[in-house]
C-alpha cells in the first residue's frame, strides 16, 4: 500500500524565517516517484520537484531544497527566507512506474506573515 | 497565468441542471486528468484520457460523464448532481499517460450545487 503522511496541518512564520515542510511515505516498491506541488489560493497546482527513488541527491534550487532520506522514508521541503508569496498549501505526492494513481499527502498550509 | 485553461472559473447549479466544465491545453500533451478536491483536501483523481481515449476511471458516479473531443480539449460534463458534489474540479496534462511526469493544472472550476 501506499501513502503519504504531512503530519503538519498548518504553519505560521514570519516574513525572512525558514520553514521546513515534512512528508513522509510509505511504499513497498523499489521504484518510485515524489513531487511537491504547491497550491496557491488561485487554485492550481504548481509542480515544484519530483524525485525518484535511486536519485538520493539533496536539491536546491534558489529558496527552494529538498532533502530525499530513504532510510528514514521522508522528502521533506524547506524554504529559506520565506516571503509572503510563499503562502499556499503544499502537497507532497507519491506514484510508481505504471501506477494508475498519484497520491497525495493531506497538505501543509503555510502562511507567511509580513 | 497557467498553461491548461479551465472554464468557466465559477459555477452554481441546481440539482436538476445539465453543465459542462471545460478544459484546453496547447502543449501538446496527450493525456488529460480530471481531479476533484474538496475544501481541505488532497486531490483526487476522477478520469484519465489517454490518447483521446478513456484510460482510467475512478469509479466515478456516471452522473459525470467526460469527453474528449481532440486531444487539446477535455470536458466533463455534469447531470443530476448533488450537494456533496461542491468541490474545485481541477483539470490537468501531460505529455503521456505516465504518473510519473509531472502534471501541468489549472486554476480548476469551483463548482457550487444547490
Amino acid at each position: 500500500a501506499q501513502k503519504v503522511t504531512q503530519a503538519q496541518t498548518e504553519i505560521s512564520v514570519v516574513e525572512k524565517e525558514d520553514v521546513t515542510l515534512d512528508c513522509v511515505y510509505e511504499t513497498r516498491d523499489t521504484t518510485y516517484y515524489l513531487f511537491w506541488y504547491k497550491q496557491p489560493p488561485s487554485g492550481e497546482l504548481v509542480f515544484l520537484i519530483r524525485r525518484n527513488s535511486f536519485d538520493e541527491q539533496n536539491e536546491i534550487s534558489g529558496r527552494y531544497s529538498w532533502n530525499f532520506q530513504k532510510s528514514t522514508s521522508s522528502f521533506n521541503f524547506t524554504i529559506t527566507a520565506s516571503q509572503v508569496v510563499d503562502s499556499a498549501v503544499y502537497f507532497c505526492a507519491l506514484t510508481q512506474t505504471g501506477a494508475n494513481n498519484l497520491f497525495f499527502g493531506t497538505g501543509t498550509r503555510l502562511t507567511v506573515i509580513p | 497565468d497557467t498553461e491548461v485553461t479551465q472554464t468557466p472559473k465559477h459555477l452554481v447549479m441546481g440539482m436538476t441542471n445539465k453543465k459542462s466544465l471545460k478544459c484546453e491545453q496547447h502543449m501538446g500533451h496527450r493525456a488529460m486528468y480530471w481531479y476533484k478536491q474538496k475544501a481541505k483536501k488532497p486531490p483526487e483523481l476522477m478520469f484519465v484520457y489517454s490518447y483521446e481515449k478513456l484510460s482510467i476511471n475512478e469509479s466515478v458516479p456516471s452522473r459525470f460523464s467526460p469527453e474528449c473531443p481532440n486531444s487539446s480539449l477535455l470536458n466533463l460534463h455534469l447531470h443530476a448532481l448533488q450537494p456533496e458534489d461542491s468541490a474545485l474540479y481541477l483539470c490537468a496534462s501531460s505529455p503521456r499517460q505516465n504518473l510519473n511526469q509531472p502534471q501541468h493544472f489549472g486554476d480548476g472550476t469551483r463548482l457550487s450545487i444547490l
